[in-house]
C-alpha cells in the first residue's frame, strides 16, 4: 500500500527566505507527482505535476524535484512572500495502467511571516 | 465562472437523513472524482468515473453511492448520513489519460449531527 509523508506538519519562515518543503513516498513505481497547494475554504490548486520519467519541473518560484529511487520529492519555494501562506499537499498516482487513484500526503501548513 | 463547480457549499444535517453533493464541470473532462479530506489523514478517493458509463469504488466507498448523469455532472450521495462522515468533500476532474493534474473544486464542508 503506497503511503506518502510530508514532514513538516507545519512552517513559519520569515518573508523573502528560500525553503523547502518534503514528500516521500513508499511505493517508487509511480506514475506522476503532483504538489498542490490549498488555502482555506478552497479546494486545491495544482502548482506543479512531475511525470515518473522526469527529475523535476519548474514554474515560477517553484522547482520540484523527484527522486523515484528513494522515493522523495521537494518543493523548492524561492523569495518567499506572505500570499504563499497555504498548506502544500503532494500527491502520487500508481503505475497501473487506469488506477486512478492518488494518494494524498496529510500537508505542510506553510506561514510565510512579514 | 469556476471550472469545477459544488453545491452546497456548507450543510449541516441530522443523523439518517439522505444528502445529495452535486458537482458539475465546465472542463469538458471525461473523468470525475469525489474526495473527502478529513484532518489527519488527508484525501481519500471515494468513487471515481471514467465517462457515463463507467464509475468506479475508490478506497472508502462504503456509505456512499454515486451517479454519472451526464459528461459534466457527478453527484455523491449519502443514503443514510452517520456522524464519522463529517468531512469536507471535493469533487474533481482530470482528462482521458491523467497525464494532466486534476481539477478542483471549492469543495462542500457536510456536518452530521
Amino acid at each position: 500500500k503506497q503511503e506518502v509523508t510530508q514532514i513538516p506538519a507545519a512552517l513559519s519562515v520569515p518573508e523573502g527566505e528560500n525553503l523547502v518543503l518534503n514528500c516521500s513516498f513508499t511505493d517508487s513505481a509511480i506514475y506522476n507527482l503532483q504538489w498542490f497547494r490549498q488555502d482555506p475554504g478552497k479546494g486545491l490548486t495544482s502548482l506543479l505535476l512531475i511525470q515518473s520519467s522526469q527529475r523535476e519541473q519548474t514554474s515560477g518560484r517553484l522547482n520540484a524535484s523527484l527522486d523515484k529511487s528513494s522515493g522523495r520529492s521537494t518543493l523548492y519555494i524561492a523569495a518567499s512572500q506572505p500570499g504563499d501562506s497555504a498548506t502544500y499537499l503532494c500527491a502520487v498516482r500508481l503505475s497501473n495502467f487506469g488506477n486512478e487513484k492518488l494518494t494524498f500526503g496529510t500537508g505542510t501548513r506553510l506561514t510565510i511571516i512579514p | 465562472d469556476a471550472d469545477v463547480t459544488q453545491t452546497p457549499r456548507n450543510r449541516i444535517t441530522k443523523t439518517g437523513k439522505r444528502i445529495m453533493l452535486e458537482c458539475s464541470q465546465t472542463k469538458g473532462h471525461d473523468r470525475m472524482y469525489w474526495y473527502r479530506q478529513d484532518p489527519g489523514l488527508g484525501l481519500r478517493l471515494i468513487y471515481y468515473s471514467f465517462d457515463v458509463k463507467d464509475i468506479n469504488k475508490g478506497e472508502i466507498s462504503d456509505g456512499y453511492s454515486v451517479s454519472r448523469q451526464a459528461q459534466a455532472k457527478f453527484s455523491l450521495s449519502l443514503e443514510s448520513a452517520i456522524p464519522n462522515q463529517t468531512a469536507l468533500y471535493f469533487c474533481a476532474t482530470s482528462d482521458a489519460w491523467g497525464n494532466q493534474p486534476q481539477h478542483f473544486g471549492d469543495g462542500t464542508r457536510l456536518s452530521i449531527l
